[in-house]
């Protein structure tokens, strides 16, 4: 059981520059989220899904694209890369049939925007 | 916005010390959680209180929750090196599946 996943772990991009960061989870779990962290602050939502096919806007969306075709995959878009998206982004799943709200993280994908 | 601050936002102590983290949040919870994050890690779940609770203990964790004031403490007794990480309180609006975290506690303990 690997848990969550998530490729790459660093990337470096310019300004103006696009990638997806792609999360797995191995849990059977309904949802899933993506958070970013910047320096001294907690995480902050920026999109989540609650099932394959859907998605949804968190705290910090603006900028970003999201898409869960298959159950275990999330992954998150930056269509025109801006410094102000140097971050470390967290994905997160969990299972409503837990009777908890206990998310399980990935290792993170530091990105840096120059 | 967030919802959860807390204090302090650093704290230094020595091994076999007991550490205190508190949390504050704004609005009405189901329930509350602790994590851990390791430097240049994902966060680890830690525990979790209900609403309805008051104390709860995991091994050398215990967590207090005061909904009257809207407030939560993690006891860590007994520190150990390896408890260095940051704490971050999250917690669960009624009827939303996200979480929302504070800005976390960076704890060192020296050996």
């Amino acid at each position: 059981n690997a848990g969550v996943t998530q490729t790459p772990k660093f990337r470096v991009l310019k300004t103006g520059q696009s990638m997806t960061l792609l999360c797995a989870q191995d849990m059977n779990h309904e949802y899933m989220y993506w958070y970013r962290q910047d320096p001294g602050m907690g995480l902050r939502l920026i999109h989540y899904s609650v099932g394959e096919g859907t998605t949804a806007k968190g705290e910090v969306p603006d900028g970003y694209n999201v898409s869960r075709l298959k159950k275990q995959n999330f992954l998150l878009g930056l269509e025109s890369a801006a410094p102000s998206q140097t971050s470390v982004y967290f994905c997160a799943s969990r299972s409503p049939a837990s009777g908890t709200d206990t998310q399980y993280f990935g290792p993170g994908t530091r990105l840096t925007v120059l | 916005s967030q919802q959860g601050e807390e204090d302090p936002q650093a704290l230094s102590i020595q091994e076999g010390e007991n550490a205190t983290m508190n949390c504050s949040y704004k609005t009405s919870i189901n329930n509350l959680q602790w994590y851990r994050q390791n430097s240049g890690r994902g966060l680890v779940h830690l525990i979790l209180i209900r609403s309805n609770e008051r104390e709860k203990h995991s091994g050398r964790l215990r967590v207090t929750l005061d909904t009257s004031k809207k407030s939560s403490s993690l006891l860590i007794t007994a520190s150990r090196a390896a408890d260095t990480a940051s704490y971050f309180c999250a917690t669960t609006p009624g009827g939303y599946s996200t979480l929302t975290f504070g800005k976390g506690t960076m704890l060192l303990v020296s050996p």
